[in-house]
């Protein structure tokens, strides 16, 4: 299993560009989630999805927008993107249990907006 | 609400001296307690967790936590410390209902072990 697997990397966008990170799961986990780590801030849920055509908002999902078509694929879009959303974006699922909720995260996407 | 609180974002410690990275955390329900580690430029990946049953629970890599209720702790605690565990450590509590429970994490210690 290749776990979480997320990209780009890393990404340099100027403000008011757009771009979608693209994260991937082969747990066949429903739960699916995307945060932004932030220096001293630890970490803040943007959204999460609880199963495939089910999203739902967290703390901070303010300029972004996520899809949910299948049970592996949770994409998170940027549209306008601005200097606040330089950060580190992470993916993470975990499975149906909900007395589990342990979870896998992928490696990560630094993103710089300049 | 929940919430978490870690004291102290930098900690220093020598080579197989005992590591303590302290966490406190506030719930109006029982909770599902969690560490995880970050090592550089990496996701991060579960230490330990605590759900129900035994309060000292064991992890991977020699690291242990003991819930307290009492003191509502959850502080993180290895014996000796090694140059590999250096690396970043989130405390996070779980609650909630239903089918999804929302995850609320710390700022994160950063682990400095000195040779």
């Amino acid at each position: 299993n290749a776990g979480v697997t997320q990209t780009p990397k890393f990404r340099i966008l100027k403000i008011g560009q757009s771009m979608t990170l693209q994260c991937t799961q082969d747990m066949n986990h429903n739960y699916m989630y995307w945060y932004r780590q932030d220096p001293g801030m630890g970490l803040k849920l943007i959204y999460y999805s609880v199963g495939a055509g089910i999203t739902d908002k967290g703390e901070v999902p303010n300029g972004y927008n996520v899809s949910r078509s299948t049970t592996e694929d949770f994409p998170l879009r940027l549209e306008l993107a601005a200097p606040s959303q330089t950060s580190v974006y992470f993916c993470a699922s975990s499975p149906l249990q909900v007395w589990d909720n342990e979870q896998f995260f992928g490696p990560g996407t630094r993103l710089t907006v300049l | 609400a929940q919430s978490v609180t870690q004291l102290g974002s930098h900690v220093s410690v020598s080579e197989g001296a005992l590591v303590l990275l302290r966490c406190n955390y506030s719930s109006s329900v029982p909770p599902y307690l969690f560490w995880y580690v970050q090592y550089p430029n990496q996701g991060l990946q579960l230490l330990l967790k605590y759900t129900t049953g035994a309060t000292l629970v064991k992890g991977i890599n020699g690291f242990e936590a003991e819930f307290k209720k009492s003191e509502t702790s959850f502080h993180l605690t290895k014996p000796s410390a090694h140059m590999s565990d250096a690396a970043e450590y989130f405390c996070a509590v779980s609650e909630g209902s239903g089918g999804y429970q929302k995850v609320t994490f710390g700022i994160g210690t950063k682990l400095q072990v000195i040779p």
